[in-house]
């Protein structure tokens, strides 16, 4: 199994543009879990799916971010309108059960 | 409220020596605890996890113990090598509902030729 593959890797984009960060989870993992990892924060969860299902949205920061499942292998999450603060590293995760996640390489992003 | 904290931000320890990383957690109704490793520019890979039943697991070259009356975790890696420098974060989580991965701060761990 290739693991959690994410795309991109890298994003610049401005202040003001849609972002789109994309995951493939490992197939059969029934969870997937988005979190973002900053210096000062540290990995937060933003959000995570079962069964393709949003069980927990509360870490999302606020209506700028979303973030959709439309099948067991595909996850989007979508920054509108990004800001700088949104810079980060943001990770996807899948598992099997709510237990070990496995996590993908992260996308880096940097709003300028 | 849930937190997992870790005592010391950075490590360092000469290659073959053993280290530990320590670890506290807040939420006595916490029953798995897991240890990643970050290395620069990757995602955490888990390294290994203990269940609140036990107070010891042991993998390759990795000890954990769980203290569950002090609400310490710990990561020994014996005989380190230049392949161990990386984050290390503990992180814990509850089997039973739908409560999330919480992860601590990180500790930061250089080995020393």
């Amino acid at each position: 199994d290739a693991g959690v593959i994410q795309s991109p890797r890298h994003e610049v984009t401005e202040m003001g543009q849609e972002v789109t960060l994309r995951c493939k989870p490992i197939s059969g993992h029934d969870y997937l879990f988005w979190y973002r990892q900053t210096m000062m924060r540290g990995l937060e969860l933003l959000i995570y799916f079962n069964n393709n299902v949003p069980i927990d949205d509360s870490g999302m920061p606020e209506d700028r971010f979303s973030a959709k499942m439309p099948n067991a292998s595909f996850s989007t999450l979508k920054i509108q309108p990004s800001e700088p603060r949104d810079s980060a590293v943001y990770f996807c995760a899948s598992s099997p059960l709510n237990e070990k996640l496995f996590f993908g390489s992260g996308t880096q992003l940097s709003v300028l | 409220g849930e937190s997992v904290g870790l005592h010391l931000p950075t490590l360092s320890v000469q290659e073959g020596d053993n280290s530990i990383i320590n670890c506290a957690y807040s939420n006595s109704a916490s029953d798995y605890f897991i240890w990643y490793k970050q290395e620069s520019g990757k995602g955490p890979q888990f390294i290994i996890d203990i269940r609140s039943n036990m107070d010891k697991r042991q993998g390759q070259r990795v000890t954990v113990l769980l203290n569950k009356t002090v609400k310490h975790l710990s990561l020994q890696i014996a005989a380190t090598q230049p392949g161990d420098s990386a984050v290390y974060f503990c992180a814990e989580n509850k089997i039973q509902g739908a409560q999330k991965l919480v992860f601590g701060q990180g500790t930061r761990l250089t080995i020393n030729p």
